[in-house]
């Protein structure tokens, strides 16, 4: 079956260490995306790609960082540089095209003591 | 600028009807999604609305009025699975990402 594979499910980190998430897509999606989820707020989006090798900063990309060397992969760096980066993260991609639904993974929940 | 303003919080009772009100403003408005998010999962796509009126899709149905920038989702039959956090978020001419709401979770009760 298609779909989009964040792992891990959970992350515990020391403050001061840099972490990555790891994303991975079967569906043949151009683009992807990394969104930040906090009690109270909206999805928010730290960064975006629409093909490899290119990637753009969504609203809150300071403290963060990502690589887009295939399709399938869209892995996330948050950086000690991140003043609060306990939060839930979530993945997704689509097709591009306009109405074009977000496929989303299940999230990697992280914290940061 | 954008906004998206959403009840935080509904509770319904099993079998009853509950509707999700959903106001944005933004310009450039191309249609809006409503996506269903059980806690701690993903959120899975529920309807996408372009043009004004009311789309319906089994138990659950989604209307858009463009000219009040007002959309629902209406749920029907409730059952305890609904019990979920509903989001609801546009995208514009030119944009590469969808702007969320803070979403609005339904507790259905007995």
């Amino acid at each position: 079956d298609g779909g989009i594979t964040q792992s891990p499910k959970y992350l515990f980190r020391k403050e001061g260490q840099n972490v990555t998430l790891s994303c991975e897509q079967n569906l043949n999606h151009d683009a992807m995306y990394w969104y930040r989820q906090d009690p109270g707020q909206g999805l928010r989006l730290i960064y975006y790609s629409q093909i490899v090798n290119d990637f753009q900063k969504g609203d809150i990309a300071e403290g963060y960082s990502v690589s887009r060397e295939k399709k399938e992969s869209f892995p996330l760096t948050v950086t000690s540089a991140q003043k609060n980066p306990t939060a839930f993260y979530l993945c997704a991609s689509s097709n591009k095209q306009s109405a074009s639904p977000l496929h989303f993974g299940n999230g990697t929940r992280l914290t940061v003591t | 600028g954008q906004n998206i303003d959403q009840p935080t919080e509904m509770t319904a009772t099993e079998g009853a009807i509950v509707q999700i009100n959903c106001t944005y403003q933004t310009s450039g408005f191309n249609g809006l999604f409503w996506y269903q998010q059980h806690a701690g999962e993903a959120p899975t796509f529920l309807s996408y609305n372009v043009l004004d009126g009311l789309e319906e899709k089994g138990r659950f149905s989604s209307f858009l009025s463009r000219s009040k920038g007002y959309s629902y989702l209406l749920l029907k039959e409730l059952q305890m699975k609904d019990s979920a956090s509903y989001l609801c978020a546009f995208d514009q001419t030119g944009a590469n990402n969808l702007f969320f709401g803070t979403g609005t979770r339904l507790t259905v009760i007995p």
